[in-house]
């Protein structure tokens, strides 16, 4: 199974901050990578797919790059919204495989 | 509108069965791929399996592939978790997914 690795578990930043989440995978994936929001008690929300393609109606503050093994989740100018768990999937091999979680708090 | 909606979950003992269900409408349930996610409480997100537009191919997480079994119905535009040989590490919030779209999950809480 491919292993993802995804830090930090935890990140408190201001409002209006920049923040930088990483995954890595244990083996190239070839973008095959998505990131997720969970809100408490909200089943999660696509954000990302194919490592850097923005989903239907996610806000443009949110972006993602990388290839290879090594991933990034951005969000730019933190809002309060964005107070959530994020995770990280790859989807390139079965069993398809999610990180262990970000959780964002505000500072 | 992509909806998704599980049912079926609940308390159950140990060692039984369970049987979840997941309610497609908003597209074209036959064109996709289906699968199942799962939650612990507290926990993070664990990929159970998921299975094609013709039920020829499904495919599981190694560890899981012994005591659960995905299935679907077309015609119904349903897919089916059949959960077996239940345990206490099965407890958590079980979501139906086609690709980034999830209903919003079922409860399966094992316990005597």
């Amino acid at each position: 199974d491919i292993q993802m690795t995804q830090s930090p578990a935890s990140l408190s930043a201001s409002l209006g901050e920049t923040v930088t989440i990483e995954c890595r995978a244990s083996e190239d994936i070839y973008s095959n990578l998505a990131w997720y929001q969970q809100k408490p008690g909200n089943s999660p929300q696509l954000l990302i797919y194919d490592a850097n393609s923005l989903a239907d109606g996610v806000p443009s503050r949110f972006s993602g790059s990388g290839s290879g093994t090594q991933y990034s989740l951005k969000i730019n100018s933190l809002q309060s919204e964005d107070v959530a768990s994020y995770f990280c999937q790859q989807y390139n091999n079965y069993p398809y495989t999610f990180g262990a979680g970000t959780k964002l708090e505000l500072k | 509108e992509v909806k998704l909606v599980e049912s079926g979950g609940g308390l159950v003992q140990p060692g039984r069965s369970l049987k979840l269900s997941c309610a497609a409408s908003g597209f074209s349930f036959n064109d996709y791929w289906m699968g199942w996610v799962r939650q612990a409480p507290g926990k993070g997100l664990e990929w159970i399996g998921e299975i094609n537009q013709d039920s020829s191919t499904i495919n599981y997480t190694p560890s899981l592939k012994d005591k659960f079994t995905i299935s679907r119905d077309n015609a119904q535009n349903t897919l089916y978790l059949q959960m077996s040989k239940l345990g206490s590490e099965d407890t958590a919030i079980y979501y139906c997914a086609r690709g980034g779209y999830w209903g919003q999950g079922v409860m399966v809480t094992v316990s005597s």
